[in-house]
């Protein structure tokens, strides 16, 4: 199984919301990612985490709140975002941060909308 | 990642002649570099890597070639085919994406 699951597919909130997205891999990776891309813009980094825990936080706004529960699952906690949040949320896995090209496996995103 | 680059956002290739993506970069720190490929409405799918200590990999259809003294890599793919059709993004050490390139495979 190399798939990446991603829910929901698509979110519409309004800025005083509270929503989470939902990332889920069972390869055994121990590594997990979000990003954000924007129309006709690279995937952009967000976080990752390595084993479970968060060792890169590309100096993210706190209105985004990453949470890994454990190895498979991966959170996006989100809370009095702005309209230029409206993205593409990305999930992503590989085996492990270091020690080789370490591919990742990507989920299908999801596209949130805040108004 | 702005030290990545891709200057061609879009390319055009008959069926079944070669397509070259290309990408520059600055930061000379980096392990190795990715190739993905993207559908509409799909995540980015892994293509072909290749090592700092390395100037060329292939696998298939897709070689990648890298040239540290221009700081320039470039994604060969022959023949090209239809299904190729995609947005093409190079990646410096897994995290960090170029612009893209969007390839059109015309039958």
């Amino acid at each position: 199984d190399t798939e990446v699951t991603q829910t929901p597919k698509h979110l519409v909130m309004g800025m005083t919301n509270k929503k989470s997205l939902k990332c889920e891999q069972h390869m055994g990776h121990r590594a997990m990612y979000w990003y954000k891309q924007k129309a006709k813009k690279p995937p952009e980094l967000m976080f990752v985490y390595s084993y479970e825990k968060l060792s890169i936080n590309e100096s993210v706004p706190s209105r985004f709140s990453p949470e890994c529960p454990n190895s498979s699952l991966l959170n996006l906690h989100l809370h009095a975002l702005q309209p230029e949040d409206s993205a593409l949320y990305l999930c992503a896995s590989s085996q492990d941060v270091a020690g080789g090209p370490r591919e990742q496996y990507f989920g299908p995103g999801t596209r949130l909308t805040v108004t | 990642d702005q030290q990545v680059k891709q200057n061609s956002p879009s390319l055009s290739v008959q069926e079944g002649r070669i397509s070259i993506l290309n990408c520059d970069y600055t930061n000379s720190m980096f392990d190795y570099f990715l190739w993905y490929k993207k559908y509409p409405a799909e995540g980015p799918t892994f293509l072909i890597s290749i090592s700092s200590i390395k100037d060329k990999n292939e696998d298939g259809r897709f070689t990648v070639f890298l040239n540290k003294s221009a700081k320039h890599l470039s994604l060969h793919i022959v023949p090209s085919q239809p299904g190729d059709s995609a947005v093409y993004f190079c990646a410096r050490n897994q995290f960090y994406f170029g612009t893209g390139t969007s390839l059109t495979v015309i039958p």
